[in-house]
């Protein structure tokens, strides 16, 4: 089973600023890795997959990068209505599919 | 508009069943693979199964395996979780997600997701 690891568990960002999040994986997963953002009481929303795409009607102030083990989403001038809890998760060797654990970004 | 509506979440006794639907109006159904992810309260995401988009193949996590069984009927555009044998560990909201299927093939990421059904196995 591949083990996602995301860090940090908690981001502290003022509006307007950047946010940097991390996903690893135990072992390599190439580019099949997905992220999804999670606000209180809603179910998960698709923004990156294949490690840096971006779903339908994602801003372009979400990007995706990464390859192998080591993955990073960054939000570029946070704004109001991307504080959520963000997940990554990895599609490359299954079953089982795994999430991480989750980055909580919360407004400093 | 894709929309995926779950149903059936409740308070259920410890090796009890319950089965969870999910309608999935407003997309070619029969055209795309779906899951069942959940989430116990507090807690991350945890995936639980998937359906090839005809029903002919099927897998399921660990958690679940020889418990859960994830079917569809693609004539009513409907997914099914009968959850038999139920823990108090399986406590969560259930949500039923599409697969990103392209040409039939499945993706293995969710591109929509339902609202989510709570399955509560308590005494």
């Amino acid at each position: 089973e591949r083990v996602m690891t995301q860090s940090p568990a908690t981001l502290s960002v003022s509006p307007g600023e950047s946010a940097t999040l991390s996903c690893r994986a135990s072992q390599s997963i190439a580019s099949n890795l997905a992220w999804y953002q999670q606000k209180p009481g809603q179910a998960p929303r698709l923004l990156i997959y294949d490690a840096s795409t971006r779903a339908t009607g994602i801003p372009a102030r979400f990007s995706g990068s990464g390859s192998g083990t080591e993955f990073t989403l960054t939000i570029s001038s946070l704004q109001s209505e991307d504080f959520a809890v963000y997940y990554c998760q990895q599609y490359n060797n299954w079953p089982p599919l795994t999430f991480g654990g989750g980055t909580k970004v919360e407004i400093k | 508009q894709v929309q995926l509506v779950e149903s059936g979440g409740g308070v259920v006794q410890p090796g009890r069943s319950l089965r969870l639907s999910c309608a999935a109006p407003g997309f070619i159904f029969s055209d795309s693979a779906m899951h069942w992810v959940r989430q116990a309260p507090g807690k991350g995401l945890e995936w639980v199964a998937i359906i090839s988009y005809d029903g002919s193949n099927k897998y399921y996590a660990d958690s679940v395996k020889g418990r859960f069984t994830i079917s569809r009927d693609n004539a009513n555009k409907m997914l099914y979780l009968q959850m038999n044998s139920l823990r108090t560990e399986d406590t969560a909201v259930y949500y039923c997600a599409r697969d990103r299927t392209q040409g039939h093939k499945w993706n293995l990421s969710f591109d929509y997701w339902g609202q989510g059904a709570l399955v509560i196995v308590s005494s």
